[in-house]
Formats: structure tokens, sequence, C-alpha cells
């Protein structure tokens, strides 16, 4: 099973930051196969990104996916007060796993 | 407009077997490329996916609890099932299904979601 370590555990950023969101995979995964969900309390993950880089119908500009093989990152360029939440990278090339989570928290 | 929805019990006992239900529209499962996994969240931690079935009837479970799962849909009533025998307090979390859709090359993993269920197991 490929294991996704995200990092950090939490994020404490303020309105208009950056926020820059790290998922480590065990072993290589195919780009293609690289999602980001974001999850606020009480609801269901919103799909942000898959493919590593491609931003899903209705996903702001300010969402940006990137990296390769075992190291990928999800990238906010500016945050907005509805941004602050849980994020998750998932893999879908070696049957499916979660990383463990980002919490993006107001400072 | 693509919606999921889930039923079934909030509360079983140890040992008894969960069934739960999603319940599709917007789209069909007899459509070619779709896919309805069951993700579970215990509270607060993270997601875990559990068991897929695709169009083809294909049917795919997580390795470690597939002898207790077991998925499957019906078509004509556009459910999709899945059954978790012997359950353990462990267990409880909230039970979501997704589904993952394509178009050409590219893969939409869990794009909607359904609100989730949240299951107890408790004596």
């Amino acid at each position: 099973e490929t294991v996704l370590t995200q990092s950090p555990g939490t994020l404490s950023l303020s309105p208009g930051e950056r926020a820059t969101l790290s998922c480590r995979a065990s072993q290589s995964v195919t780009s293609s196969y690289l999602a980001w969900f974001q999850q606020k309390p009480g609801q269901a993950p919103r799909l942000l990104i898959y493919g590593a880089s491609s931003r899903a119908t209705g996903i702001p500009d300010r969402f940006s996916g990137g990296g390769s093989g075992t190291d990928f990152t999800l990238t906010i360029s500016r945050l907005e007060p509805e941004d602050f939440a849980v994020y998750y990278c998932q893999q879908h090339g070696n049957s499916y796993t979660f990383g463990q989570g980002t919490k993006l928290e107001i400072k | 407009q693509v919606t999921l929805k889930e039923s079934g019990p909030a509360l079983v006992k140890p040992t008894q077997t969960l069934t739960l239900t999603c319940t599709i529209s917007g789209f069909s499962l007899s459509t070619t490329g779709m896919r309805v996994s069951w993700i579970r969240q215990p509270p607060g931690k993270a997601l875990e996916w559990l068991a897929r079935i695709d169009w083809d009837d294909d049917k795919f479970y997580k390795t470690s609890l597939e002898t207790r799962l077991t998925i499957a849909k019906d078509t004509s009533k556009n459910q999709v099932l899945l059954k978790m025998t012997n359950m353990d307090p462990v267990d409880t979390a909230t039970y979501y299904c997704a589904r993952t859709s394509h178009r050409g090359d590219s893969v939409f993993p869990f794009d909607y979601w359904g609100q989730g269920t949240l299951v107890t197991v408790s004596s």
C-alpha cells in the first residue's frame, strides 16, 4: 500500500498569505493519479486538484498543484477566509490511499 | 444535477453486519467509465477508502478489509450497496459514497460525494 505523509500537520496563516502544503508518497505515484481534497467541518470532502496539477470544475485559480514521483505540493496563492479547512492528498494509482491531512487554521 | 445519498442504520451492535445504501441521481452506473466507491472517516480522523464498483460490475476492495466487505449495484434502482460484516467499535465512522468519472484520458476521482452517514458501533 502506498502511504502518503502530509506536512505540516497544522499550518497557521493569515488571510492574504501564501500556503504551501506537502504530500510525500512511500513509493512513486504516477502524476495522473494524485489528487487533493478540501474538507470543512461537517461537510464531505471536495475535489480540488486531479492529475497532480489540474483544477477541478469551479475551483479558483489561487489553488495550484505540482510535483511528481514521490513529492507533491498544493499551493494556495493568497488565502481567503473560506480556505481555512483540512486538506487531504490522495493517490489512486495503486489501490486508493489518503494522507492524514493538513489543517489550515487562521493565525 | 449529480447527487449521491447514503442511508442505513445509525447504530449497530458489535458482531452485526452493516448494510449501507448509496442512491445516485444525475448519472447512471451503467455508463462507461462511471465508478462508485465507499469511503469512511472515523471521528476526527483521516479518510479511508473501502471499496469500489464499476460500470461493468468490476469490484475492488481495501486489501485489509476485503474478507468483511461486499459491494454490489442495482442499476435499475440507481443504488450501490455496501455490506460490512463483524462490526466492531473501531468501525465507528461517517461512511461516504463518492463517484469517480472519466473523460478522455482524464480521471476525476471522487468528483461528487454524498453527505455521509454516521454509523456508531456500540452494544
